[in-house]
């Protein structure tokens, strides 16, 4: 169960995009479309801002987007603002037979 | 709304064994697949274990294979998690969360401390 790739820290200006990249295997990021984005805010518990690599739960800006190319799944901020300062973290289903992988976080600085 | 509360954590001493519950509400509890994740202090997310809807299936990581064990009551809409064997690298807040190949609801989490 080894875990996925994760830059450890990204920043951006207000307004800017930022990209986080999530990078796996064919066993797991490859293998399947069920690559999920949390948002952790200190002290807070994680929340879900993208699943099944683009969608969008109810309620989370559009400025969030998801995408996945080969084993790399990616997470786009876009128009940046204060409030997306926090810890970002990918987690891919890896089959039926075994828990999922997280990948290491990022932690995401609004300069 | 989805509500998932856990409770039991406390401070424990190595070698021991502790039991945590998530009390579910606000959605088909016997219709989910349930997991526990945890935090170590300052560190990532970790996937513990999963228990299938009906408790038919159940998986763990290979840091708590056959010291924890994952179960739920689904007639009292709650989710268990029996800790044995506890060591120092336990120490995290565990969550409770909703769902299989899609988690899309956390508890608030409850901290576990192992330490004599």
């Amino acid at each position: 169960q080894s875990g996925l790739t994760q830059p450890p820290s990204a920043s951006g200006s207000p307004g800017q995009s930022v990209t986080i990249s999530c990078t796996g295997t064919s066993s797991d990021v490859g293998g399947y479309n069920y690559v999920s984005w949390y948002q952790q805010h200190p002290g807070r518990a994680p929340k879900l801002i993208i699943s099944e690599v683009s969608k969008r739960p109810s309620g989370v800006p559009d400025r969030f987007s998801g995408s996945k190319s080969g084993n790399t799944a990616s997470l786009t901020v876009s128009g940046l603002q204060a409030e997306d300062e926090a810890d970002y973290y990918c987690s891919s289903h890896a089959g039926n037979h075994t828990l999922g992988v997280f990948g290491g976080g990022t932690k995401l600085t609004v300069l | 709304q989805v509500q998932l509360v856990e409770s039991g954590g406390g401070v424990v001493q190595p070698g021991r064994s502790l039991r945590l519950s998530c009390a579910a509400s606000g959605f088909t509890f016997s219709d989910y697949a349930m997991h526990w994740a945890r935090q170590a202090p300052g560190k990532g997310l970790e996937w513990v274990a999963v228990i299938w809807h009906d408790g038919g299936n159940k998986y763990y990581g290979d840091s708590v294979q056959g010291r924890f064990t994952i179960s739920r009551d689904n007639s009292k809409n709650t989710l268990f998690l029996q800790m044995n064997s506890l060591r120092a690298e336990d120490t995290a807040v565990y969550y409770c969360a909703k769902g299989w190949r899609v988690v899309d609801s956390w508890g608030q989490g409850t901290l576990v401390t192992v330490s004599s």
